[in-house]
C-alpha cells in the first residue's frame, strides 16, 4: 500500500542554525511533492511545491530536494528562528487523477532561542 | 487575499445528532476537500469534489456525506453523528488543471461529539 513516513518525533533545533526534516514514501510515484506548514489549532498552509523533474526548489529560507529514486524529500530551513516553530507537513500527489494529494502525519520543529 | 472559510471554529453535538459543516471559497476554485485531522493519523481525505453536484469518495467517508449545489459553497453532513467523530475537520480548495496544485485551507472546525 502506499506509504508516506515523516518523523513523528519532535525535532528540537538552536535558533540560527539549519532544520532539515523528512519525508519517505513507499509505492508512489508522484508527479510532485508539496510541503505545508501548520501552526497549532490552525489549518496547513501551503510552502513549496516540487516536481519529479526538478532536483531542488528554494524560496527565500527554504529549500527542498526531491530523489524519485530514494524515495524522499528533505526540506530545509536555514537560519531558523522561534517563528518558524510549526508542525511541517509533506503531501503527495495521489493516483487516480484529479489533483488529489495525500498527506504526511507531520513532523514538528521547535526552535529553540 | 484568497480566503477558505468554515462556518464554526468549535462545535459541541450530541450523538445521534445531524451535524452540518459549511464551507465557501472565494477564489472561484473547482476543487473542494474535506479532511478530518486526528493525532497520530494526520489528514485524512473524506471527500472530494471537482465540480458543482460532482463528488468523489476519499480514504474515509463511511458516516459522511456531502453536497455541492454551488462552485464556491462545500458542506460535509453527519448523518447520525457518533463520538468517534470527534475530530478537527479542514476544508481546502485548489484550480483544477493546474500543475500548480496547492490547496488552500480554512481555518478548521474542532468537533466535539458526546
Amino acid at each position: 500500500s502506499q506509504k508516506i513516513e515523516q518523523n513523528s518525533e519532535a525535532l528540537n533545533i538552536q535558533e540560527g542554525k539549519t532544520a532539515t526534516l523528512t519525508c519517505n514514501y513507499t509505492n508512489y510515484s508522484p508527479a510532485y511533492l508539496q510541503w505545508y506548514r501548520q501552526d497549532p489549532g490552525r489549518g496547513p498552509v501551503f510552502l513549496l511545491l516540487i516536481r519529479e523533474n526538478e532536483k531542488e526548489k528554494r524560496k527565500e529560507r527554504l529549500k527542498v530536494t526531491f530523489d524519485t529514486t530514494l524515495k524522499q524529500s528533505l526540506f530545509h530551513i536555514t537560519a531558523s528562528q522561534p517563528a518558524d516553530s510549526a508542525t511541517y507537513l509533506c503531501a503527495l500527489e495521489r493516483s487516480g487523477g484529479y489533483q488529489k494529494v495525500t498527506f504526511g502525519t507531520g513532523t514538528k520543529l521547535q526552535v529553540i532561542p | 487575499d484568497v480566503k477558505v472559510t468554515q462556518s464554526s471554529r468549535y462545535l459541541v453535538k450530541r450523538t445521534g445528532e445531524k451535524v452540518f459543516l459549511e464551507c465557501v471559497q472565494d477564489m472561484d476554485h473547482e476543487n473542494m476537500f474535506w479532511y478530518r485531522q486526528d493525532p497520530g493519523l494526520g489528514l485524512r481525505l473524506i471527500y472530494f469534489s471537482y465540480d458543482v453536484k460532482m463528488k468523489e469518495k476519499g480514504d474515509i467517508p463511511e458516516g459522511y456525506s456531502v453536497s455541492r449545489e454551488k462552485k464556491e459553497r462545500f458542506s460535509l453532513i453527519l448523518e447520525s453523528a457518533s463520538t468517534n467523530q470527534t475530530s478537527m475537520y479542514l476544508c481546502a480548495s485548489s484550480l483544477w488543471g493546474q500543475m500548480n496544485t496547492e490547496a488552500f485551507f480554512g481555518q478548521g472546525t474542532r468537533l466535539t461529539v458526546v
